[in-house]
């Protein structure tokens, strides 16, 4: 069965330093998703491409933040420099399109000390 | 801006009970919502998808109903087993496609 694979699944990492989330969706899926769901929390949207075109990045901290999906398939989310608020569990999902019914990878768990 | 709510936040019910999870939004200008369950430090699997023409949908001992123009939506789940012990979580799909997610219901079910 296809999944959405993310990696790593966990990092660990100081505040000021940069980190990097890699998501890849499932095959032919053109929507791809990032969010952040902090603890008891619901996921927050953070950036949602349609192909390589950004769709939402509204709640994206664009100071500090940034995501691409250069080739319209797999994607990375970077973070630099970290700060201790950004520890989270980022989480990517994947549609066929906007609005479809999303999938969702295992989520990386980022602990910034 | 279009907000979720899930109510109850928690809920502890002894194996066997049927249960309803409640989900409302405040724009029923919605495309669709899905329904998701969550396993502690897990990602999501998605349960059930309702479209916005849709009044219900069913999945085995799951059933969600969606009443748009109150805004509202229900899982329902049938004699619930430990197993069913997870977070609960609604999203939905605005007209302009941006998913929305509410803070989930959190629930045990103790043999």
């Amino acid at each position: 069965e296809a999944e959405v694979a993310q990696s790593p699944r966990y990092k660990i990492t100081e505040k000021s330093q940069a980190v990097a989330f890699w998501c890849d969706p499932i095959s032919g899926h053109a929507t791809l998703y990032w969010y952040r769901q902090i603890l008891g929390q619901g996921p927050e949207l953070l950036v949602q491409f349609q192909d390589e075109s950004v769709v939402d990045d509204s709640q994206l901290p664009k100071d500090r933040f940034s995501a691409e999906r250069l080739k319209g398939v797999d994607s990375t989310l970077k973070i630099q420099p970290a700060e201790l608020g950004d520890s989270a569990m980022y989480l990517c999902a994947s549609s066929v399109g906007t609005g479809w019914e999303q999938y969702f990878g295992p989520g990386t768990r980022l602990t910034v000390t | 801006k279009q907000e979720v709510t899930q109510i109850p936040a928690a809920l502890s019910v002894p194996e066997g009970e049927n249960l309803v999870l409640n989900c409302s939004f405040t724009d029923s200008a919605i495309y669709n919502l899905q329904w998701f369950r969550q396993d502690p430090g897990k990602g999501l699997t998605s349960l059930l998808l309702i479209q916005s023409s849709q009044r219900e949908q069913t999945s085995g001992r799951l059933n969600a109903s969606l009443d748009k123009s109150s805004g509202r939506s229900t899982l329902y789940i049938a004699a619930s087993q430990p197993g069913d012990s997870a977070t609960y979580l609604c999203a939905v799909n605005g007209g302009s496609y941006i998913p929305t997610f509410g803070r989930g219901t959190s629930l045990i079910v103790h043999p």
